[in-house]
């Protein structure tokens, strides 16, 4: 299955908050999973990434929980902010740079 | 700064026309990509290129081609645009074909097709 199934399509949170956002994949070899962060009316930007032999990356904010065995990643962020505001898509590299996106989620961050 | 250039940020074009969306990037990337973005479907990839001339098909490659005459530079065709080809069309760029390298966006083509 080439497919990354990424929950919720929306979410609001308040600022200072925490926004989770999961995906669900079922091929295991994808070997890495990055996270990118879209901005109206620019193009996806690579956020933070993980490869599958890791529980947890933290890059200020922003983490990736990595679950194997469940074949679930999520992210978080943390004391979440206005200018997070964006729409943030998981994908899976399926080999050779060929990436599998989710379906996106648009965060709202109220301030 | 690595920079993806697409060269409309918005087309209109009818049914049955030809039309070329094009791509240019600007640090020597290996790779280049072809995506569609439409809502509640994410980004879909349609072709990719991982060196001059060679072409590999993504996901969706019905009723698309491309070309990758120079390095720098990859376009995607429809050849006989329909109504069901309007969306968002992001390229991108990555420096080589290992799973950790970045792919670089362009900020995307909006095309309606009438």
């Amino acid at each position: 299955q080439q497919q990354v199934k990424q929950s919720p399509q929306s979410l609001i949170v308040q600022k200072g908050g925490i926004s989770i956002i999961n995906c669900a994949y079922e091929n295991t070899a994808f070997d890495y999973f990055p996270w990118y962060q879209q901005f109206p009316g620019k193009g996806p930007a690579l956020l933070i990434a993980i490869r599958p032999d890791v529980s947890e990356k933290k890059e200020g904010r922003f983490t990736i929980s990595f679950n194997k065995s469940a074949k679930q990643f999520s992210l978080h962020i943390m004391d979440s902010q206005p200018g997070d505001s964006a729409t943030y898509f998981c994908a899976a590299n399926t080999g050779f740079q060929k990436l599998v996106f989710g379906t996106g989620t648009r965060l709202l961050v109220s301030p | 700064d690595v920079k993806v250039t697409q060269s409309s940020r918005y087309l209109v074009k009818r049914t049955g026309e030809k039309v070329f969306l094009e791509c240019v990037q600007d640090m020597d990337h290996e790779n280049m990509f072809w995506y569609r973005q439409d809502p509640g479907l994410g980004l879909r990839l349609i072709y990719f290129s991982y060196d001059v001339k060679m072409k590999e098909k993504g996901d969706i490659p019905e009723g698309y081609s491309v070309s990758r005459e120079k390095k720098e530079r990859f376009s995607l065709i429809l050849e006989s645009a329909s109504t069901n080809q309007t969306s968002m069309y992001l390229c991108a760029s990555s420096l080589s074909s290992g799973p950790g390298d970045i792919q670089y966006f362009g900020a995307g083509t909006r095309l309606s097709v009438l």
